[in-house]
């Protein structure tokens, strides 16, 4: 059973520019998240997808955006990065609620450190 | 909305001593409860969960966490310190239809002296 992956695992980006990151969630998972975890914080919820589409959000501007693929996986897009976006950001994907294999925890990758300079 | 505290950002304790890190939780509805650990430069990975079933909870590598609905607490406890359990330990709670996201807590890292 493969785990989730996500890439890059680190990127450097300057102030304003854009980034994409990418996540393959586990075998038999349909939805996915993303989580912010700043230096010494505990992750945030980011935004939830299923089905390809954002189904749950948290407080985080709309120059955060994602997609979610056919196969299940995923982008996080962030437009006109700040230096405060630097950190690492997960993926986490879980079974459906409706597939019953739901048992409440979410599997998580490995992180993309982002560094904005 | 649901929300954890972890109290104490740093704890250290002796190889072979017990091991407490504190966790409380805030949620108008039944909660769904979970302990994650990350080693540096790595992901998460689930230590336990508590969903309802038996309030006390046995986990993996010697840890377990009992759920106080009186206490709205979720501790996490191992009897005796290995030097491989020193890492960042987060307590999460979700809550709700569907269950979308979890709520962390800032962390409690620990360290564990020979």
């Amino acid at each position: 059973e493969t785990g989730v992956t996500q890439s890059p695992t680190h990127l450097i980006k300057t102030r304003g520019q854009q980034v994409t990151l990418r996540c393959s969630s586990q075998s038999g998972h349909n939805t996915v998240s993303w989580y912010q975890q700043a230096l010494g914080q505990g992750p945030q919820f980011i935004f939830q997808y299923y089905r390809e589409e954002e189904n749950g959000r948290g407080n985080f501007p709309p120059r955060f955006s994602g997609l979610q693929f056919p196969n299940y996986s995923s982008e996080l897009n962030v437009n006109a990065l700040e230096l405060d976006d630097s950190a690492l950001y997960l993926c986490a994907s879980r079974p459906g609620l409706a597939t019953g294999d739901y048992t409440g925890e979410l599997f998580f990758g490995e992180g993309s450190r982002l560094t904005v300079l | 909305a649901q929300s954890v505290t972890q109290l104490g950002s740093h704890v250290s304790v002796s190889e072979g001593a017990l091991v407490l890190l504190r966790c409380n939780y805030s949620s108008s509805v039944p909660p769904y409860l979970f302990w994650y650990v990350q080693y540096p430069n790595q992901g998460l990975q689930l230590l336990l969960k508590y969903t309802s079933a038996a309030t006390l909870v046995k986990g993996i590598n010697g840890f377990e966490a009992e759920f106080k609905k009186s206490e709205t607490s979720f501790h996490l406890t191992k009897p005796s310190a290995h030097m491989s359990d020193a890492a960042e330990y987060f307590c999460a709670v979700s809550v709700g239809t569907g269950r979308r996201a979890l709520t962390f807590g800032s962390g409690t890292r620990l360290q564990v002296q020979p």
